[in-house]
């Protein structure tokens, strides 16, 4: 069955600092990956996407690479700010009549002023 | 325009209460799905719709109804709830097929008494 495997946090940085966020995943044919993120209190916001290999998903500064050959979808930021402060999700969908996403454990990030 | 919207944002019900949960969503999405979220975990699958239909339930008790009137509408019933039901619920919709785009709404906060 899919998995997607999340580093545990959580994390706590200082503003400006360098962020990486760790998912791996197990999947079936050729799954899409998501980011999510979830600010305190709301609901979840896609952050990015990649739908095949090698794609880079981008937005608000954040970045993650589609690597098949180390099955890995690590989210990175090169300069994080306290509004960043939020617990992201990292997720896949394997396609076909399957809509079910599988969700990592999710990652707490603080940042600090 | 990728906006979900949920109504209402919280809720407190007794036991022997009959509340709904509404979700609307303006994308032309076919596939509708409701989710509950415990904290500091990811958000689990109760049902999909696809087409207003019922695709997906994941064995969800009967004291939750879901209901898509139309291809903009969903509905979640909720009659004798238990105070393990209290969660946070989050709609999401996405084109039809696997790998569609999940978007998700701010959710509902239901507390039961």
């Amino acid at each position: 069955g899919n998995s997607v495997t999340q580093m545990e946090g959580p994390v706590t940085l200082s503003e400006e600092a360098f962020l990486t966020i760790n998912c791996t995943y197990t999947a079936t044919g050729y799954p899409s990956l998501f980011w999510y993120v979830q600010y305190p209190g709301e609901g979840l916001q896609l952050l990015l996407k990649a739908t095949k290999a090698d794609d880079k998903g981008s937005n608000k500064g954040f970045e993650a690479t589609y690597r098949k050959e180390t099955t890995s979808f690590h989210l990175e930021k090169g300069s994080v700010q306290v509004s960043d402060s939020a617990v992201y999700f990292c997720a896949l969908s394997s396609g076909g009549s399957n809509y079910k996403l599988t969700f990592g454990k999710g990652t707490l990030l603080t940042v600090n002023p | 325009d990728t906006e979900v919207t949920q109504t209402p944002k919280h809720l407190v019900m007794g036991m022997t209460n009959k509340k709904s949960l509404k979700c609307e969503q303006h994308m032309g999405h076919r596939a509708m799905y409701w989710y509950k979220q415990k904290a500091k975990k990811p958000p689990e699958l109760m049902f999909v719709y696809s087409y207003e239909k019922l695709s997906i339930n994941e064995s969800v008790p009967s004291r939750f109804s879901p209901e898509c009137p139309n291809s903009s509408l969903l509905n979640l019933h909720l009659h004798a709830l238990q105070p393990e039901d209290s969660a946070l619920y989050l709609c999401a919709s996405s084109q039809v097929g696997g790998q569609g785009t999940q978007y998700f709404g701010p959710g509902t906060r239901l507390l039961v008494l």
